[in-house]
């Protein structure tokens, strides 16, 4: 399968500050990734499609301005979770959408905990 | 109304019996597509398989089957032999549309237990 990759793997900052996760496909080029949240015992909940070379499409109920979403390369899409504060801690998991014929998986990244003190 | 249902929050297996998870879901759209994800508690999201909606068979991957009733709407996902290793969350998840984004909408997932 395709391998996706996330980093940092966990991050702990202070409140008020802003923290960038980045997602990469490793052997593969990705036009379109995903960027999900996951709270413990959860399922993932969608936050926003990245589509390289144009702006991001959030969810419903997702602040744009807080969660800046940036695709500026086949292989690398962003995500800045800004001003940062406690409720923000959570699980942060892209993937990477692939195409093969009428076929299309998503691979997704191993995720990133942030801790917002 | 729930697009995907997962009905088992919890599920227990002995060692080297096979597994039922069970996922039901619900669409109007004729072209969708049906996947299973395994997520252990590092916190990945493992692909483990698919099943297209124009697929005529069931799709499998080594142990992992999917038993896919499109009349009932329903796309099981059977595990023979299961391993200690299998213990974990399962998601299913669909995407529905041949060009609809490819956004995935996931169920509320089941956490398995294998017992030695």
């Amino acid at each position: 399968g395709a391998v996706v990759s996330q980093h940092p793997s966990w991050v702990i900052c202070k409140s008020g500050t802003s923290v960038k996760i980045e997602c990469r496909s490793l052997d593969f080029q990705a036009t379109t990734m995903f960027w999900y949240r996951q709270f413990p015992k959860q399922s993932l909940m969608l936050m926003a499609t990245s589509n390289e070379g144009s702006k991001a499409t959030y969810e419903q109920g997702v602040e744009k301005d807080k969660f800046l979403i940036n695709h500026a390369s086949l292989t690398l899409s962003t995500l800045t979770v800004t001003s940062a504060h406690p409720e923000d801690s959570s699980f942060y998991i892209c993937s990477a959408r692939v195409i093969r014929g009428v076929d299309e998986t998503q691979y997704f990244g191993p995720g990133t905990r942030l801790l917002v003190l | 109304a729930q697009k995907i249902t997962q009905t088992q929050p919890g599920m227990f297996v002995q060692e080297k019996e096979a597994v039922t998870l069970d996922c039901t879901y619900d669409t109007s759209d004729p072209s969708y597509g049906l996947f299973w994800y395994k997520q252990p508690s590092s916190g990945e999201m493992i692909f483990l398989i698919y099943q297209g909606s124009y697929d005529q068979q069931n799709a499998t991957e080594g142990r992992y089957s999917l038993n896919f009733q499109k009349a009932r709407k329903s796309a099981n996902l059977v595990i023979s032999a299961s391993q200690l290793g299998d213990s974990a969350m399962y998601f299913c998840a669909m995407k529905e549309g041949y060009n609809q984004g490819g956004k995935l909408i996931f169920g509320q997932g089941t956490e398995l237990s294998v017992k030695p």
